[in-house]
């Protein structure tokens, strides 16, 4: 059982590149989600969806997009990456409902240069 | 604005001691309460779910809630050097089954002295 699997693990980027990372969850979960975590802020919303054909903006979606291209994949991009984009992104899913708890991804550690 | 409190630590405790991590929410509409562990290097693992006032123990963890007080808290009986890890607490903050994710805090980072 893989879970939620995310790709590539690490990436490096120059400034205004642009990358997809890849997110596909095996548990037939409905939502998904992306985060980041840098030093000091903890794990911050960028993007969720709550179910196959929607998404919406959480607390920091700034030079982000998204694509729920089905229900079991979530991918994130950054159109013109920029330094203050280096960080560790994390995709996680879960089951809605009042308990939803959040299963996460491995990580994917990105640096812009 | 939904914020998670918690003290970043470093926390110290003796190997076989009891550690004590706490957490307090704003959201008084908060349903669930999560504590996940994250070693360096990796994504945060669920350890303890809560949903009701009082006490939940599983093996060696111990989380507690207490809703009129805003306030969770976990217990590590018999710590051990594999412990040593940042506790992220997280909250739902909606009641009706929430898809837009978990309030994290930003961690306390425990660390087990042998």
């Amino acid at each position: 059982n893989a879970g939620v699997t995310q790709t590539p693990k690490f990436q490096v980027l120059k400034t205004g590149q642009s990358m997809t990372l890849q997110c596909a969850q095996d548990m037939n979960h409905n939502s998904m989600y992306w985060y980041r975590q840098d030093p000091g802020m903890g794990l911050r919303l960028i993007y969720y969806s709550a179910s196959e054909g929607t998404t919406d903006k959480g607390e920091v979606p700034n030079g982000y997009n998204v694509s729920r291209l089905n229900k079991r994949e979530f991918s994130l991009r950054l159109e013109s990456a920029a330094p203050s984009q280096t960080s560790v992104y994390f995709c996680a899913s879960s089951d809605r409902g009042r308990r939803n708890t959040i299963y996460f991804g491995e990580g994917s550690w990105l640096t812009v240069v | 604005q939904k914020e998670v409190e918690q003290n970043s630590g470093p926390l110290s405790v003796p190997e076989g001691a009891i550690a004590s991590l706490n957490c307090t929410y704003s959201d008084r509409g908060s349903q669930s309460f999560f504590w996940y562990r994250q070693y360096s290097g990796k994504s945060p693992e669920l350890i303890m779910s809560i949903y009701s006032n009082g006490d939940k123990e599983d093996g060696r963890f111990t989380a507690q809630l207490n809703k009129a007080s805003q306030y969770v808290s976990l217990l590590i009986r018999d710590s051990q050097p594999s412990d040593s890890a940042t506790y992220l607490c997280a909250v739902n903050p909606y009641s009706g089954g929430g898809a837009d994710g978990l309030t994290f805090g930003k961690g306390t980072h425990l660390i087990i002295q042998p």
